[in-house]
């Protein structure tokens, strides 16, 4: 079946400008996770959805972050008024084990860089 | 808070040698997971440790979680071009897992 999928696959944003990245699920995995990874570095964790609610958001750096997710289905992480530390690979994951978190399974990615 | 380690950050083996990479916890872990990125790639799911002193294997690929539940370790026995990527190890922290910076792994032929 489908995997995760993101987009967009790659954004190029003048600093200051607002962004939104979107991630699609694989069906019926109610737990979706958001990461960011800076080059050559681990993943950090962003925040966690349980169906449409988000009980960890403990991982968004600033109040510039912001995400929401429309039932088991589609998220979005909005980025406003971006800075160039906000460059980054943007990563979503879903997983169908809900609670401490079980075998995720990670989209391709949205690239972003803040110029 | 929980905070994971991961040595060597980078490895450079001949095909046919062997690696390994570890994994250590501040705190002690209710399981462990295991990634590999290759590049340019995603995070893909390898295998999950949960008991004290677990041992897994997939293929030439050996999973360890130690007594303690504070560390791990994946071997890789007899590397292959294939196994190029980096490896990283995640910590379950409440609802977060928490990444270690991973190990690249180079093999060349």
């Amino acid at each position: 079946g489908a995997g995760v999928s993101q987009s967009p696959s790659n954004k190029v944003t003048e600093k200051g400008k607002d962004v939104e990245l979107r991630c699609d699920p694989i069906s019926g995995h109610t737990a979706l996770y958001w990461y960011r990874q800076r080059l050559g570095q681990g993943l950090e964790f962003l925040i966690y959805f349980q169906g449409n609610s988000a009980p960890d958001k403990s991982g968004l750096p600033s109040d510039r972050f912001s995400a929401e997710r429309t039932g088991e289905s589609v998220s979005t992480l909005t980025i406003q008024r971006t800075q160039q530390e906000d460059s980054a690979v943007y990563l979503c994951a879903s997983s169908p084990i809900t609670g401490p978190p079980g075998e995720q399974y990670f989209g391709p990615g949205t690239r972003l860089t803040v110029t | 808070g929980q905070q994971v380690m991961q040595i060597p950050q980078y490895q450079h083996v001949q095909e046919g040698e062997d690696f390994t990479t570890y994994c250590n916890s501040s705190t002690t872990l209710s399981n462990i997971q295991w990634y590999k990125q290759r590049p340019g790639g995603h995070p893909v799911f390898l295998i999950q440790l949960v008991k004290s002193g677990e041992v897994k294997k997939q293929k030439r690929l050996t999973f360890q979680f130690g007594e303690a539940k504070k560390n791990s370790s994946l071997h890789i026995t007899a590397t292959q071009t294939t196994d190029v990527g980096t490896y990283f190890c995640a910590g379950v922290s409440g609802y977060a897992l928490n990444f270690g910076k991973g190990t690249s792994l180079l093999v060349t032929p």
